[in-house]
C-alpha cells in the first residue's frame, strides 16, 4: 500500500542552524502539506502546496520557512535559522485532491530538536 | 476561544462500551476530518465529512452543518482503539481540535 515517507525520523540541531526536512508523498497525489505538533499541544497547519506553489500558509509559516518540490518525488520543508521554539514533530501529508473532498495521508513525522 | 472544541478531553472506557466523542466548531467550513493519533505519534485519517453520516467498520461519524457539530462513535470498543482522536475542519486551511485521549481498558 502506498505511503508517505519522511526523513530523518529525528533531527537534532543547534539554534541558528538551517534544517531541511524531507518527505516523499504518495506518487499520484497532487496536494502536499506540512504540519507541526509541539510536544503536548495540538497539531497546527503550516502550509499547503499545489501545482508547484504555496496555496495556503499559516501565521506560523513566516520568512524562516520555505517549501520546495525539487523533483517529481520529494517535498521539503526548510527552516533557515532554527529557534528553540521550532522544536516539534513535523508531519508531511498528501492528498489526491483538495481536503474539502478527499482524505489525506500522513507521514510518520520528523522529530526536530533545537538545542 | 478555540475555533474547534472537542469533548471530552479524556475518556476512559471498558472494552465493549459505546464511545462518543464530540466536536463543535465556530467557523464556516467546507469539510471536517476525523483523525486518529496513535500512542507512537503517527496520524491516520479516519473520515472526511461534509454532510450526513459515514461508517467504516465499528466507527461512525456524523456531522450537522447547521449546528456546527460532529460526533465520532465507536461501537464495541476495544483496547486497540486507545488513541487520541482529533477533529479538524477545513476553512481555507486545516484547523485542529486539541484531541480526545481515549483509553479502553480490557
Amino acid at each position: 500500500e502506498p505511503e508517505v515517507t519522511q526523513t530523518p525520523s529525528h533531527q537534532v540541531t543547534q539554534m541558528g542552524q538551517e534544517v531541511i526536512l524531507r518527505c516523499v508523498p504518495i506518487s499520484n497525489h497532487l496536494y502536499f502539506y506540512w504540519y507541526r505538533q509541539i510536544l503536548g499541544q495540538k497539531v497546527e497547519f503550516l502550509v499547503s502546496f499545489y501545482n508547484n506553489e504555496i496555496s495556503e500558509k499559516s501565521e506560523i509559516f513566516d520568512d524562516q520557512f520555505s517549501v520546495e518540490r525539487p523533483d517529481g518525488s520529494n517535498f521539503t520543508l526548510k527552516i533557515r535559522s532554527t529557534k528553540l521554539e521550532d522544536s516539534a514533530m513535523y508531519f508531511c501529508a498528501s492528498s489526491p485532491g483538495t481536503l474539502s473532498y478527499n482524505e489525506q495521508f500522513f507521514g510518520p513525522g520528523t522529530r526536530l530538536t533545537v538545542l | 476561544k478555540n475555533e474547534v472544541e472537542q469533548s471530552p478531553q479524556n475518556l476512559t472506557a471498558q472494552e465493549g462500551e459505546f464511545i462518543t466523542i464530540n466536536c463543535s466548531y465556530s467557523v464556516g467550513i467546507s469539510a471536517l476530518h476525523w483523525l486518529q493519533q496513535h500512542p507512537g505519534g503517527g496520524i491516520v485519517s479516519l473520515f472526511m465529512l461534509s454532510s450526513g453520516k459515514k461508517k467504516h467498520g465499528r466507527l461512525i461519524a456524523t456531522i450537522n452543518i447547521q449546528e456546527k457539530h460532529s460526533s465520532l462513535h465507536i461501537t464495541a470498543s476495544h483496547p486497540r482503539d486507545s488513541a487520541v482522536y482529533i477533529c479538524a475542519v477545513i476553512v481555507n486551511d486545516m484547523r485542529f481540535g486539541a484531541g480526545t485521549r481515549l483509553t479502553v481498558k480490557p
